[in-house]
């Protein structure tokens, strides 16, 4: 079964930092991966996707991925980050077969938080 | 598009009694919906899939007698929560798949519902 981990589970930066934050996917076979966003009091919004094909995955808000088979990893980017970018981020991979398919692992989240 | 309602936003009940969560999709068929749990400063918990028009397949550890899933329409997937009890307070996330598209592993997130069972 596929497992995602989240190694850095709080990011404090200020306001125009450079963010990475980690992901890791446990999966060798084909391999989907999402970052989703949750803003405080929100639900969980999609930031981007990779399924295939260009591993630089570019997302909305100006965030990026890329997705490092070697590595097992798809971290999240972004150059500059606004004091917006408040919230709680989750890495995801979907498994499962039949009735289950499409169900998503999400790791534990990193609570970023940007001061301004 | 691929917006997704969760009603009610909040709920307060008392230990025993019965909760139904509603979850649609508001403007495409979702022939998948997914029931998550999330606890504070948590990740989501994955409680069950629901497919329309048959039975739920529900992770281990979730008790399929507490926690009903009705997946009746392309819609429309009700969680209720049986015999609630303190322990069950959490915050409940539904989300969709669109059966159509052609990406059909994203999944479009609800905005949740919050159980407080007193």
């Amino acid at each position: 079964a596929q497992s995602v981990s989240q190694h850095n589970h709080h990011v404090i930066l200020s306001e125009a930092a450079s963010l990475e934050l980690g992901c890791n996917y446990s999966y060798g076979g084909t391999v989907n991966l999402f970052w989703y966003v949750q803003y405080p009091g929100q639900h969980l919004q999609l930031l981007l996707k990779y399924f295939s094909g260009d591993p630089l995955v570019k997302g909305i808000k100006g965030f990026e991925a890329e997705f490092i088979k070697s590595k097992f990893s798809f971290n999240l980017r972004k150059p500059s980050v606004q004091w917006s970018d408040t919230a709680e981020y989750f890495c995801a991979s979907p498994s499962g077969r039949g009735s289950t398919l499409g169900r998503l692992y999400f790791g534990r989240g990193t609570q970023l938080t940007v001061w301004p | 598009g691929a917006v997704v309602s969760q009603h009610p936003s909040w709920v307060i009940c008392k230990s025993g009694t019965s909760v139904k969560i509603e979850c649609r999709s508001l403007d495409f068929q979702a022939t998948t919906m997914f029931w998550y749990r999330q606890f504070p400063k948590q990740s989501l918990m994955l409680m069950a899939t629901s497919n329309e028009g048959s039975k739920a397949t529900y992770e281990q550890g979730v008790e399929k007698d507490k926690f009903l899933i009705n997946h009746a329409s392309l819609t429309l997937s009700t969680l209720t929560v049986t015999s609630a009890h303190p322990e069950d307070s959490s915050f409940y996330i539904c989300s969709a798949r669109d059966g159509l598209r052609r990406s059909k592993e994203t999944q479009y997130f609800g905005p949740g519902t919050r159980l407080l069972v007193l």
